[in-house]
């Protein structure tokens, strides 16, 4: 089975400044997706990024990317020009690739929540 | 269009009372999933949906636990005789089986308190 890990319950970082919620895996096989999801009080699931185990190249997605090191099985999050707004719960979730037509369920971390301040 | 729906959004029950807890998918989304939010153990994937099957349902934690689908949209999970450990925020999410990553996208979730 496949476990995801989150060190940090809580982190804070300063408005505009940048932050990185660390994330590692354990898992035996070779294709699979990674992803960061963001959980603001409203409890709505929010994806803010995914990561393709099979690409090389880290994802962005405008002030989030991803440090994806796949031999050490890390998945870090980048939150740069943090804004009040990114204040959340930010979850990693694995997801196998599963057999084409089919899908698979995420497996989550416990979670890291930021705080942003002014 | 519409995202995800569930409801109600918080449903307060009695130790013994059964619950149900509706799911609408977005229009299309043959995938759906359940998944519970409780402080103790995180997130946890209950039952997987393709169509009107579940051919994974490995997650519910007790016989108590059932959900069901109908014309391959609207799903519905049943808790019997509720116990207050059951008491979690329920997630419902729902993607595509054609695609590069079948993202799943969520619903606000149903907060059930048992008392």
């Amino acid at each position: 089975a496949q476990t995801v890990t989150q060190s940090q319950p809580e982190m804070s970082v300063q408005e505009a400044e940048t932050v990185t919620l660390s994330c590692t895996y354990d898992t035996s096989e070779s294709d699979y997706y990674l992803f960061w999801y963001k959980q603001p009080p409203s409890r709505q699931m929010i994806l803010v990024i995914r990561q393709e185990a099979y690409k090389q190249q880290n994802a962005t997605e405008n002030r989030f990317s991803v440090n994806f090191q796949k031999a050490a099985k890390s998945f870090s999050l980048k939150i740069s020009d943090s804004q009040l707004g990114d204040a959340a719960m930010y979850f990693c979730a694995y997801r196998s690739a599963g057999w084409s037509g089919t899908a698979s369920k995420l497996t989550f971390g416990t979670g890291t929540r930021l705080q942003v301040t002014l | 269009g519409a995202g995800v729906s569930q409801s109600p959004s918080n449903k307060v029950t009695e130790k013994g009372k059964d619950v149900e807890l509706r799911c609408d998918p977005i229009s299309g989304h043959t995938a759906l999933y359940w998944y519970r939010q409780s402080l103790g153990q995180g997130l946890e994937f209950l039952i997987y949906f393709q169509g009107n099957s579940a051919p994974d349902k490995s997650g519910l934690p007790s016989d108590r636990f059932s959900a069901e689908r109908t014309g391959g949209s609207v799903s519905t999970l049943t808790i019997q005789r509720t116990q207050q450990e059951d008491s979690a925020v329920y997630l419902c999410a729902s993607s595509l089986v054609r695609g590069s990553t079948y993202e799943q996208y969520f619903g606000p979730g149903t907060r059930l308190t048992v008392t």
